[in-house]
């Protein structure tokens, strides 16, 4: 089986420009998380969907960040727009029940904001 | 609130067992798990182990639970080069995965 997808799997972008990343989940899976990892800050959960319906979107940094599930098999995170402190790797994971399960993680995206 | 640590850097010589320690806060969490990272790659699941648990082998994985202390160990046996790679201790709480900062492991000839 396929694990989560992940693309683009780098991003080289300037400031001021939209950024969308984009998330395909393991086939099954009812729970989806963005996170991102950077130096400073380790992995931090940015939004949480259930059955595609987002649950906590508490970590998501500000307003200039915004996330999508229209169906089960594909997620979006969008930056716009996009400043240099938001250069860091953004993972997608997949788990098949949120509470219980344990979450698989994709290949990430290196996003970098000049 | 959840806070999990974990020692930064871990340096072991090929063939002997890495340990690699993490303690963390919340006492409801209901797994623990270990997270590889190789350069420029995602998080592997290594293995995780639930709240009720004090020990779990897998192969060259070992990992041991003390709950009273809210401390969680993982032990590889027989360290070789493809081991080095950053592992991260997370607890799950709710559907909330907090993690640690993550140790380097260098393996060394």
């Amino acid at each position: 089986d396929a694990g989560v997808i992940q693309s683009p799997r780098h991003e080289v972008t300037e400031m001021g420009q939209e950024v969308t990343l984009r998330c395909k989940p393991i086939s099954g899976h009812n729970s989806l998380f963005w996170y991102r990892q950077t130096m400073m800050r380790g992995l931090e959960l940015l939004i949480y969907f259930n059955n595609n319906v987002p649950i906590d979107d508490s970590g998501m940094p500000e307003d200039r960040f915004s996330a999508k599930m229209p169906n089960a098999s594909f997620s979006t995170l969008k930056i716009q727009p996009s400043e240099p402190r938001d250069s860091a790797v953004y993972f997608c994971a997949s788990s098949l029940r949120a509470y219980t399960d344990t979450q698989y993680f994709g290949p990430g995206t290196r996003l970098t904001v000049l | 609130g959840e806070d999990v640590e974990q020692s930064l850097f871990l340096s072991v010589r090929e063939g002997d067992s890495s340990v690699i320690n993490c303690t963390y806060t919340d006492s409801s969490s209901t797994y623990l798990y270990w997270y590889k990272q190789e350069p420029g790659a995602g998080l592997q699941l290594l293995t995780y182990i639930f709240s009720n648990m004090d020990m779990k082998q897998d192969q060259r994985l070992t990992v041991l639970l003390n709950k009273k202390d809210k401390h969680l160990s993982l032990r590889i046996a027989d360290t070789q080069t493809g081991d080095s790679a950053i592992y991260f201790c997370a607890e799950l709480h709710d559907y909330k995965l907090s993690f640690g900062a993550g140790t380097t492991v260098t393996v060394r000839a």
